[in-house]
This record gives structure tokens, sequence and C-alpha cells, in this order.
């Protein structure tokens, strides 16, 4: 069935220090979305990425989507104690529906 | 714009009970999704609406239902409610279906089964 694994499921840094989330997928991918909830709060539209090999920027945030629009990475430059969360990435399947499979989060820990 | 709202909040059931979650979406938008979160499964997609008609299911047993209004306004039932039903359950929406169509999450209803 379709599935969109993540990893790490956690991750401790420092205050500075860079962070990487990446999401895979058992199949190829319509889209692929990202999301920030906060403890306590409801997942956080980011980004969506729909293009093969699509790169796209936030500010200290980077996605990108792989070749084969089966994979997908969040990298996180210099870390600041406001990105803390967990991160999700969510992948649509089909251009025909709306429904997104999460993976299952990567909750990251900013230590100042 | 007003957000996505969902109500009731927080809400404790019996074992047995039922219950019913609704969901307003964000004015103009029509397709609303409903979404389980729990610390074991994480989001789970239990299903999608568009026009009033369910257009997909996740993969949950029938005690779990819905429906939508004609104003887009939506609704989610459980009966028989389970121990293992205690979730977040988020309701999101969207302008149109389909291909990279921003969902906008609401702050969920954080159901409590004993």
């Amino acid at each position: 069935g379709q599935q969109v694994m993540q990893i790490p499921q956690y991750q401790h840094v420092q205050e500075g220090e860079d962070f990487t989330t990446y999401c895979n997928s058992s199949t190829t991918l319509s889209n692929i979305q990202w999301y920030k909830q906060r403890p306590g709060g409801h997942p956080v539209f980011l980004i969506q990425l729909v293009k093969s090999g699509e790169v796209k920027k936030q500010k200290r945030l980077t996605f990108q989507f792989g070749e084969a629009k089966k994979n997908s990475s969040l990298h996180i430059t210099a870390t600041q104690t406001t990105d803390v969360g967990t991160y999700f990435c969510a992948g649509g399947f089909s251009s025909n529906t709306g429904k997104l499979i999460f993976g299952q989060g990567t909750t990251l820990q900013v230590k100042p | 714009k007003a957000g996505v709202t969902q109500t009731p909040r927080y809400l404790i059931k019996t074992r047995g009970q039922q219950v019913t979650l609704s969901c307003s979406p964000i004015s103009g938008h029509r397709s609303v999704s409903w979404y389980q979160q729990t610390p074991g499964q994480g989001l789970q997609f239990l299903f999608e609406y568009f026009s009033e008609t369910q257009r997909n299911k996740g993969n949950f047993p029938g005690r779990f239902s819905g429906r939508q209004f004609s104003n887009s306004r939506s609704e989610m039932n459980v009966s028989t409610l389970e121990l293992g039903d205690s979730a977040l359950y988020l309701c999101a929406s969207s302008e149109l279906r389909g291909q990279g169509k921003t969902q906008y999450f609401g702050p969920g209803t954080r159901l409590l089964v004993l």
C-alpha cells in the first residue's frame, strides 16, 4: 500500500546547528507537502512540491523533491529555538484527490 | 478570512457511546478532509468530502462515518466508541480537490474515551 517513511523520529541539536529530515515513499508521488506542528498545536502548512527535482527555499528552510518523485527532504540551516516542533511530510499519490499520506514526523528539539 | 474551526475542542466519552464532531472550513473552501492523530499511529487519513460527496475513504472501520452539507461544513461520527478511538481529530479544508491543493488544518477535537 501507499506508505511514506520519515526519518529520523527525533533530533536534538544545539542552537545554530543544521537539521535535516528525510521522507521516502514506496511509490511515485503526485506531490509532497510539508507541515510543522508545535506542541499542543495543529499541523501548519509550510510548502508543497510538485515537480521532479524541485527545490524551494523559505529563509533558513530548504525543501527538495527527488528526481524520481519518491523522496523529499527538509533542511534547516542554523536552527533557532523557534524551530522546535514536529515536522511532517505528507505525500499526495493522485492528482484527483486531496488525500495525503503523512510520514511519522520528526520531532526537533533545539538546545539554547 | 477566518480559519478552519472545529467543535467541540475537547470531549470525554465512555466506551460504547457515540460522538459527532463538527468542522467549518475556510469560507469558499469546498473540500474537507478528516484525519486522526495518535502518538502511536501518527496522522491517518479518515475521509475526504467534496460537494457533499465522500470522494475518498481511509482504512478505518465502518464505525467512522461522515457527511458534508451544502455549505461545505462537515461532520464526522464515531459510533460504539472504543478506548483506541482516543485521539486528536483534525479537519482540513482546501479550495478544491486534487494535486497540490494546500490543506489548512483546524485546531482539532481532542477525544478521550474512558
